[in-house]
């Protein structure tokens, strides 16, 4: 069974710095595309960031771009999320998910790691 | 702010039939695959249909998905009590750009 665990989340200031990690296995991680999804307290999800199979190819959305960055390590089967410049509405639990092959579709995911931006 | 519009609630009986909606547009449903995810409270999202309707394995025939136009619905047969919870459509958006919808909570009544 696919296995995905997230961790690294935690309390931090606006404009602080924050590496979460998504550690996976019982899968051939280097065969997939990964992602990022973010859902803060009481609201829906928020698609973050994905990241291709090689890990030369990042996209992300308008609200993170700039201050995040996604990338893998095969070798370690690990995906990581840096975010810089925190703020305030990045609070959320933070899951990472594995994309199938058919139409972007996110076919595992992790249980998530939460992340509190606060002064 | 989304892009894809879901009703905010649903709910029926059990054995019931429910079906939820999301509203798009050209540059998403009107030209990506559709999929739709369940999250029960306190846990993950889990992947209930992807490609317009198609059902990863372990999901029942049940659970139906269709996509017409700028629209897609999400049906759900014989309803149960463990279908409680929040539905997402979700779809690529201006080629790269992932979205949800807005998000459903089901209620079984």
């Amino acid at each position: 069974e696919v296995h995905l665990v997230e961790s690294g989340g935690g309390f931090v200031r606006p404009g602080g710095s924050l590496r979460l990690s998504c550690a996976a296995s019982e899968f051939t991680f280097s065969r997939y595309w990964m992602t990022w999804v973010r859902q803060a307290p009481g609201e829906g999800l928020e698609w973050v960031a994905y990241i291709n199979k090689e890990g030369s190819e990042k996209y992300y959305a308008g609200s993170v771009k700039g201050r995040f960055t996604i990338s893998r390590d095969n070798a370690k089967n690990s995906l990581y999320l840096q975010m810089n410049s925190l703020r305030d509405e990045d609070t959320a639990l933070y899951y990472c998910a594995r994309i199938g092959y058919s139409g972007y579709n996110f076919e595992y995911w992790g249980q998530g790691t939460l992340v509190t931006v606060s002064s | 702010q989304s892009v894809l519009t879901q009703p905010s609630s649903a709910s029926g009986t059990p054995g019931q039939r429910v079906t939820i909606s999301c509203s798009g547009s050209s540059s998403n449903i009107g030209s990506k695959t559709v999929n739709w995810y369940h999250q029960s409270p306190g846990t993950a999202p889990k992947l209930l249909i992807y490609s317009d309707n198609q059902r990863p394995s372990g999901v029942p025939d049940r659970i139906s998905g269709s996509k017409s136009g700028t629209s897609a619905s999400l049906a759900i047969s014989g309803l149960q009590s463990e279908d409680e919870g929040d539905y997402y459509c979700a779809a690529r958006d201006d080629g790269v750009i992932y979205v949800f919808g807005t998000g459903t909570k089901v209620t079984v009544l």
